[in-house]
């Protein structure tokens, strides 16, 4: 059965600790997405991908940063630098980043300050 | 500065009955509309999308309108079913450009409620 996971589902940092959460897909998609959400707010994108080993800042990168070594794997890593880390991470796939694409998306990450 | 917005947070509608979700952009050359459902705890699920060059899709019990001239779309969920309760997001596709694409800009979603 295709689609994204993302682990772990919960995740808890120490102050001036990096973390890495993890994507995987196997839906055999080209391009891969970072969003995160805050309460009452949109998803706003972090990085993106279009193919690997290649990868875009996108809005709100500032804190973070990504790596795109295997087609079906993108993680993120919350820096130190990112000074308010606490949301829900989403990560997302489309079969080429295609304009108008539909990204697929998995079931987040709840990153929360310890 | 919010280039899509939603401007309802909430909505609450009676099973069977229309549910109407709007969305409002800044940005007429966006050429692509999304609508996500989103339940707690989940990621977003595609619902339906519409090109600029259309003003109506439709898929089932889900019809997206788009108004050009009013920079406006809204979502049509009839008849509306308890198990449709979730946050819904649309979603636009920026302009043309390299750095833009397969990007999407999301809205900050409106929380639907259908009583039974």
């Amino acid at each position: 059965d295709g689609g994204i996971t993302q682990s772990p589902k919960y995740l808890f940092r120490k102050e001036g600790q990096n973390v890495t959460l993890s994507c995987e897909q196997n839906l055999n998609h080209d391009a891969m997405y970072w969003y995160r959400q805050d309460p009452g707010q949109g998803l706003r994108l972090i990085y993106y991908s279009q193919i690997v080993n290649d990868f875009q800042k996108g809005d709100i990168a500032e804190g973070y940063s990504v790596s795109r070594e295997k087609k079906e794997s993108f993680p993120l890593t919350v820096t130190s630098a990112q000074k308010n880390p606490t949301a829900f991470y989403l990560c997302a796939s489309s079969i080429s980043g295609g304009r108008g694409q539909p990204q697929h998306f998995g079931d987040g990450t709840r990153l929360s300050i310890l | 500065d919010q280039q899509v917005k939603q401007n309802s947070p909430s909505l609450s509608v009676q099973e069977g009955r229309i549910s109407i979700l709007n969305c409002d952009y800044t940005n007429s050359m966006f050429d692509y509309f999304l609508w996500y459902k989103k339940y707690p705890a989940e990621g977003p699920t595609f619902l339906i999308s519409i090109s600029s060059i259309k003003d109506k899709n439709e898929d089932g019990r889900f019809t997206v309108f788009l108004n050009k001239s009013a920079k406006h779309l809204s979502l049509h969920i009839v008849p509306s079913q308890p198990g449709d309760s979730a946050v819904y997001f649309c979603a636009a596709s920026p302009p043309w450009g390299s750095s833009n694409t397969g990007k999407l800009i999301f809205g900050q979603g409106t929380t639907l409620q259908v009583k039974p």
